[in-house]
């Protein structure tokens, strides 16, 4: 079974402030996926970014990095001087692959969400 | 390029009403999947299509619903008969065919079942 697990259901931080949310994630696979989405509060889901479980390099995107660690099964996002335009509900998702005999499948879960505010 | 469309963006209907929700997937993907969001429930996967055969259907929570995909560019997942519980926000979001690639979702639709 695969499971993602965001421990925080909400967060509250003021402007300029940096911010981790965290997301930890279980798998007996040993090829998944793991993602982020944002939420706004205009309510598309938005996607910020895709990590293989080969690669546990850091990534960067402006004021948003990602921190891979297999060892610990954790994929946390920080953003970095936070802007009130970064309140939204901020998704985690695991992806495992698996093949049958004609085509490719996935399992795709969410995790429960962290609902960030950003206050001026 | 246009991305996943979903219409009708709100609905409201009442308690044993049909109601049939539409997404159009962006063009050249292979997948087109349907989410349920509730606040109780979180974001569930309901059932996805691979070049317009359904794949898995576990998620589909009874025999109420049902989805169908008869082309590559259009989908649709209707509740026959709805009821209040059925109230939720309903994502269609497809991909291309790797199963490396991410899913992109449409903009959802609002359903209320009074």
């Amino acid at each position: 079974a695969q499971k993602v697990t965001q421990a925080q259901t909400e967060i509250s931080v003021v402007e300029k402030e940096d911010v981790t949310l965290d997301c930890v994630y279980e798998t007996r696979d040993t090829t998944y996926y793991l993602f982020w989405y944002k939420q706004p509060p205009s309510g598309e889901l938005v996607f910020l970014i895709r990590r293989n479980s080969f690669d546990e390099q850091n990534e960067i995107s402006g004021r948003y990095s990602w921190n891979f660690q297999k060892s610990t099964s954790s994929f946390n996002f920080t953003i970095t001087a936070s802007q009130v335009v970064d309140s939204a509900v901020y998704f985690c998702a695991l992806s495992e692959i698996f093949t049958t005999r004609d085509n490719y499948g996935q399992n795709f879960v969410f995790g429960p969400g962290t609902r960030l505010s950003v206050l001026p | 390029d246009a991305g996943v469309i979903q219409s009708p963006r709100h609905e409201v209907t009442e308690m044993g009403q049909e109601v049939t929700l539409r997404c159009k997937p962006i063009s050249g993907h292979d997948y087109l999947f349907w989410y349920r969001q509730t606040m109780m429930r979180g974001l569930e996967l309901l059932i996805y299509f691979n070049n317009n055969v359904p794949i898995d259907d576990s998620g589909m929570p009874e025999d109420r619903f049902s989805a169908k995909m008869p082309n590559a560019s259009f989908s649709t997942l209707k509740i026959q008969p709805s009821e209040p519980r059925d109230s939720a926000v309903y994502f269609c979001a497809s991909r291309p065919g790797l199963p490396t690639d991410t899913q992109y979702f449409g903009p959802g639709t609002r359903l209320t079942v009074l």
